[in-house]
């Protein structure tokens, strides 16, 4: 059983839907992220909060909203996406993001399947 | 800039074969760590191994196997005696100077009965 659950598994959205992917971690970790899976492009970061503050936001296109209420859950919000939004979107969780400290292990959830058509 | 590289897009074995992921990194830190994670179909990226950049001892966890070395900036991963449940995609990624995994392409391991 894995430390982060992910829900939906798989979701289908209009372009004109609005709807959430959320992500809880048990594993007692201070940051969490975001990370999207496209087709035969390489996994990337999206979001990266620690504390419940983003620390991290790559470029991201306002359409994608992220918030995190406590350090156990992290929601994705999401809003007129486009059909190139289609993808694998991961949530992953670690023991923290210290000053100067890196390299904690990130372990990831199954992901959440989106279609949007 | 930090890169990760796996040439080999997808490798077909037989069980029982033993089989190695190359992957080769490109980073300036001399501070970093690595990963390998495994994804099976249903989507989730497991958690495999966590090198430093300090620690070139090979290490071994059943039938897995890891070779790092930095001379030639690799750390390959081998799987023996490979059996089907093996068959995945596997990712090797790099960490330097802040939590943000920097990931390869993946390597599509199929191993057929």
């Amino acid at each position: 059983e894995t430390g982060v659950t992910q829900t939906p598994r798989h979701l289908v959205m209009g372009m004109t839907n609005k709807k959430s992917l959320k992500c809880e971690q048990h594993l007692g970790h201070n940051a969490m992220y975001w990370y999207k899976q496209s087709a035969k492009k390489p996994l990337e970061l999206m979001f990266v909060y620690s504390l419940e503050e983003r620390v991290e936001n790559n470029s991201v296109p306002s359409r994608f909203s992220p918030e995190c209420p406590n350090s156990s859950h992290l929601f994705l919000h999401l809003h007129t996406l486009q059909p190139e939004d289609s993808a694998l979107y991961l949530c992953a969780s670690s023991q923290d993001l210290s000053p100067g400290g890196f390299g904690n292990t990130i372990y990831f959830g199954e992901g959440s399947w989106l279609t949007v058509v | 800039a930090q890169k990760v590289t796996q040439a080999q897009t997808e490798i077909s074995v037989v069980e029982k074969e033993d089989v190695t992921l190359d992957c080769v990194y490109e980073t300036r830190d001399t501070t970093y760590y690595l990963f390998w994670y495994k994804q099976p179909p249903s989507g989730e990226l497991v958690f495999l191994i966590r090198r430093n950049s300090f620690d070139e001892q090979n290490e071994i966890s059943g039938r897995y196997s890891w070779n790092f070395q930095k001379s030639t900036s690799s750390f390959n991963f081998t799987i023996t005696a490979s059996q089907v449940v093996d068959s995945a995609v596997y990712f090797c990624a790099l960490i330097t100077g802040f939590q943000k995994l920097v990931f390869g392409t993946g390597t599509r391991l199929l191993v057929s009965p």
